[in-house]
């Protein structure tokens, strides 16, 4: 079935730190490509999306790039900021007869300090 | 509101008691998902709803949870003689239903713990 595995955190950083969260996939078929992201006390958020190979999402100066030859979307931010301590989910989402359920990964939690 | 709405917010009960857990979705959003979080298994997806149709409940983990959905509107979904397993944060989510999986919206989630 399909599956979605992303880097285990809590990975800390400091402000203007540059960000890389990894995450794989696997699906059959072409999955879309999502990342959501939980704040402290909020509900999930989608931050970006991509639907096809070699789309790039992006969002809040947060990108992803759907690569379908590594089964890859790595998030990056080429400078964090405390406001975006927060759970980062990758989740994917293929046409299926039941719908587009989400199938997530385990979270990967940021904290960012001055 | 515009966005999707989750009741109660919080949830404790006793072992081996029902309870029922309803959602909002936002307005024209054909398709309805439940999801469950919880520490030991992160987000599962639990059922999906088309309309007031559920093409898919595999994610239901036993014969003690059912979701219904009327008037392409309200979801519950209820568990009855409750474990403390079922303890999590039950998520409903909404989107519009396309040929492409389209952002699906969340609401705040409904915090369950079984005493």
């Amino acid at each position: 079935g399909d599956s979605v595995t992303q880097m285990e955190g809590p990975v800390t950083l400091s402000e203007e730190a540059f960000l890389t969260i990894n995450c794989t996939y696997t699906a059959t078929g072409y999955p879309s490509l999502f990342w959501y992201v939980q704040y402290p006390g909020e509900g999930l958020q989608l931050l970006l999306k991509a639907t096809k190979a070699d789309d790039k999402g992006s969002n809040k100066g947060f990108e992803a790039t759907y690569r379908k030859e590594t089964t890859s979307f790595h998030l990056e931010k080429g400078s964090v900021q405390v406001s975006d301590s927060a759970v980062y989910f990758c989740a994917l989402s293929g046409l299926t007869g039941g719908g587009n359920k989400l199938t997530f990964g385990t979270g990967t939690q940021l904290k960012v300090e001055l | 509101g515009a966005g999707v709405s989750q009741s109660p917010s919080n949830k404790v009960t006793e072992k081996g008691k029902d309870v029922e857990l309803r959602c909002d979705p936002i307005s024209g959003h054909t398709a309805l998902y439940w999801y469950r979080q919880s520490l030991g298994q992160g987000l599962e997806f639990l059922i999906y709803f088309q309309g007031n149709s559920a093409p898919d409940k595999s994610g239901l983990p036993s014969d003690r949870f059912s979701a219904e959905r009327t008037g392409e509107s309200v979801s519950t979904l209820t568990i009855q003689r409750t474990q403390q397993e079922d303890s999590a944060v039950y998520l409903c989510a909404s989107s519009l239903l396309t040929a492409l999986p389209t952002p699906q919206h969340f609401g705040d989630g409904t915090r369950l713990s079984i005493l």
